[in-house]
């Protein structure tokens, strides 16, 4: 297992235009995590998943925001009508339980910049 | 929401200087503490996890140490190297959440 993969590594798209995101975690790890960092700040929670499970969602996440995790595997992040807000680097994460023993497993990030 | 609160913003040494940084945190309920390093370009990477207060770890040059009673951290690296430029984030995660709460981040810049 090579760790967590996240595609694109950066994405420039147009101000209204729908992006999607993809997080493949470790494969034993039942626990996906989406953040989300701008400058100057440290990763925000936006929403993880328990297996296939979606179980919390951050109220920074507007309705704009989708993600699935199909069967507990894979993941993806959705934002639709894309907005220059909406830029930022993109951080998936994953752990097996709570992570208290070996802690979150992140990957290298989706940068997006809406222009 | 829990506020998790780091400081420095960032620190500039000298190679061999020693350094610390402190993370504050919400004592109450208190379930775990958490340090990443984040070297550009990098994925963030887990150095510690901590639960218990009075805890002390160390990965090479790198410990840290837990008061959960007043809600601190502190993450001390001797010998500073170039090589250990990087952000340095703790996170906290309280009974009642289920993820952890990151701080801003310390940038440590380390010239030879």
């Amino acid at each position: 297992d090579t760790g967590v993969s996240q595609d694109p590594r950066h994405k420039i798209t147009k101000r209204g235009q729908n992006v999607t995101f993809r997080c493949d975690p470790i494969s034993e790890h039942n626990r996906l995590y989406w953040y989300r960092q701008t400058l100057g700040q440290g990763p925000e929670f936006l929403t993880y998943f328990q297996n296939e499970a979606q179980l919390e969602k951050s109220r920074l996440l507007s309705d704009r925001f989708s993600a699935e995790r199909p069967k507990g595997s894979f993941s993806t992040l959705e934002i639709q009508r894309t907005e220059q807000g909406d830029s930022a680097m993109y951080l998936c994460a994953s752990s097996l339980g709570l992570g208290r023993d070996y802690g979150y497993t992140f990957g290298s990030g989706t940068r997006l910049t809406v222009v | 929401i829990l506020n998790v609160e780091q400081s420095p913003q960032s620190l500039h040494v000298q190679e061999g200087d020693s350094t610390n940084f402190t993370c504050s945190f919400p004592s109450s309920n208190f379930y775990a503490l958490h340090w990443y390093r984040w070297e550009t370009a990098k994925s963030p990477e887990a150095l510690f996890v901590m639960t218990l207060n009075g805890d002390e770890k160390k990965k090479g040059r790198i410990s840290a140490t837990l008061n959960t009673k007043e809600g601190y951290s502190y993450l001390y690296i001797k010998g500073s190297q170039p090589e250990d430029s990087a952000t340095y984030l703790c996170a906290s995660m309280n009974s009642g959440y289920s993820t952890l709460t990151f701080g801003k981040g310390t940038m440590l810049l380390v010239s030879p």
